[in-house]
């Protein structure tokens, strides 16, 4: 367990369809990132959240949208899904002692 | 804008044998972090080692070394004593400023019995 709890580990939706990623951040840290990866692709930068606030924006599709609680957890909203959103989603967080730790990710699929 | 490159997409390995994966990066910044990270078929995302850009001192962890020539811009993880849990892709990232990691596109390894 790394301490980066994500749900669900699995999700299967139709297209057109809205969903919603839960992301809980290792205790202590502030930090919350969220990254694309596509079949057989890198990791894509979303957006970043620090400390409820958002801090910065990757190549995110204006469909998609995020935030971070008062608790910390981050939720990443996906709306009017294309079968091409279909990838793997995780989320990190992160102390610079130590770097990025990643959740175990959520694997998105759009039928 | 920072960019990490790894030229490599595949690589092979004899078991027991000694392997290195090129790393290439570019950027403006002087404190910088950077690391490698490990993708096993289970797609979870592991830290293997990370680097310091202040530090000249090469990082190491059991196994697994890096070079790190900040002059060159280059960042080589090498795996001694390959063993077969050690097939995965293999990402190289870049932390600075900005504080969101920068990924390669990664190299998947390999390892032959």
């Amino acid at each position: 367990d790394s301490g980066v709890t994500q749900t669900p580990k699995h999700l299967i939706t139709a297209t057109g369809q809205r969903v919603t990623l839960r992301c809980s951040p290792r205790s202590g840290d502030l930090s919350v990132y969220w990254y694309q990866q596509s079949l057989d692709q890198g990791l894509q930068f979303l957006i970043q959240y620090y400390n409820g606030e958002e801090r910065a924006k990757g190549n995110i599709l204006e469909r998609f949208s995020a935030q971070q609680f008062p608790d910390l957890h981050s939720e990443l909203n996906l709306s009017s899904l294309e079968l091409g959103d279909s990838a793997l989603y995780f989320c990190a967080s992160s102390d610079w002692a130590y770097g990025y730790t990643f959740g175990s990710g959520t694997r998105l699929t759009v039928v | 804008a920072q960019t990490v490159t790894q030229s490599q997409p595949e690589m092979s390995v004899q078991e027991a044998e000694t392997v290195t994966l090129s790393c290439t990066y570019d950027t403006s910044e002087s404190d910088y972090y950077l690391f490698w990270y490990k993708q096993p078929p289970s797609r979870q995302m592991i830290l293997v080692i990370r680097q310091e850009a202040y530090k000249q001192q090469n990082a190491t962890e059991n196994r697994f070394s890096v070079n790190f020539q900040k002059a060159a811009k280059s960042f080589s993880l090498k795996i001694s004593d390959s063993q077969l849990g050690d097939a995965a892709m293999y990402f190289c990232a870049y932390g600075g400023a900005t504080n969101k990691l920068i990924f390669g596109t990664g190299t998947l390894l390999a390892v032959q019995p």
